[in-house]
């Protein structure tokens, strides 16, 4: 069966530091990735996607950046944190392209920067 | 930009009460997925509807998909404690390469 892994489930780091969120999928192959991001307001907003290794589409310019080094693996990260940059971030994959059939998602890693 | 509205934003109903949240998108939608997020927890996969006018049961829970397919709700039936969380509709955006979710419809259920 398939699995996503992400870690850490939480993480508290100065403002300035760097960030390294990573995400894994087992069990499958060629899976569609999604990073998104969950402020406090409760929506859920698209970060970055990425439908093959390397390939990388950004939704929201920002100081984050996304990287797929593997088939199965899909990194989130940051040179300098900003105070802006804390919430949830949640990593999901599809089957299918766009989702269509839903996103499993992983079970998120909580950032607070101070 | 894309947007899909859902309504109400937040519910607060005694146990034994129904519940209904809606979707609407600006768009004709190819489909349409509903999620459930408990206080803490990740976003989990319900139901995809995908034809006119389809309904769909789960248990005490009712998805129906407009004739139109620019509306969706969630009702649930005899609400439970366990029913408490933030229940997400989601649709494809214009470039179906990913989902766009509603803000989400916030549920307390008091005992």
């Amino acid at each position: 069966s398939q699995t996503i892994h992400q870690w850490p489930a939480t993480l508290v780091q100065p403002v300035g530091s760097p960030l390294s969120l990573e995400c894994t999928v087992e069990g499958t192959s060629n899976p569609n990735l999604y990073w998104y991001r969950q402020a406090a307001g409760r929506g859920l907003q698209l970060l970055f996607y990425s439908v093959g290794i390397g390939q990388i589409s950004s939704e929201v310019p920002q100081n984050l950046s996304a990287s797929r080094p593997q088939d199965r693996q899909f990194i989130l990260s940051s040179k300098k944190l900003l105070l802006s940059d804390s919430g949830f971030y949640l990593c999901a994959w599809s089957v299918r392209r766009g989702g269509a059939g839903g996103y499993t998602f992983g079970s998120g890693t909580r950032l607070t920067v101070v | 930009g894309q947007q899909v509205m859902q309504i109400p934003q937040y519910q607060h109903v005694q146990e034994g009460e129904d519940f209904t949240t809606y979707c609407n998108s600006s768009t004709t939608l190819s489909n349409i997925q509903w999620y459930k997020q408990r206080p803490g927890g990740h976003p989990v996969f319900l139901i995809q509807l995908v034809k006119s006018g389809e309904v769909k049961k789960q248990k005490r829970l009712t998805f129906q998909f407009g004739e139109a397919k620019k509306n969706s709700s969630l009702h649930i039936t005899a609400t439970q404690t366990t029913d408490v969380g933030t229940y997400f509709c989601a649709e494809p955006n214009s470039g179906y390469s990913t989902l766009t979710f509603g803000k989400g419809t916030m549920l307390l259920v008091s005992p």
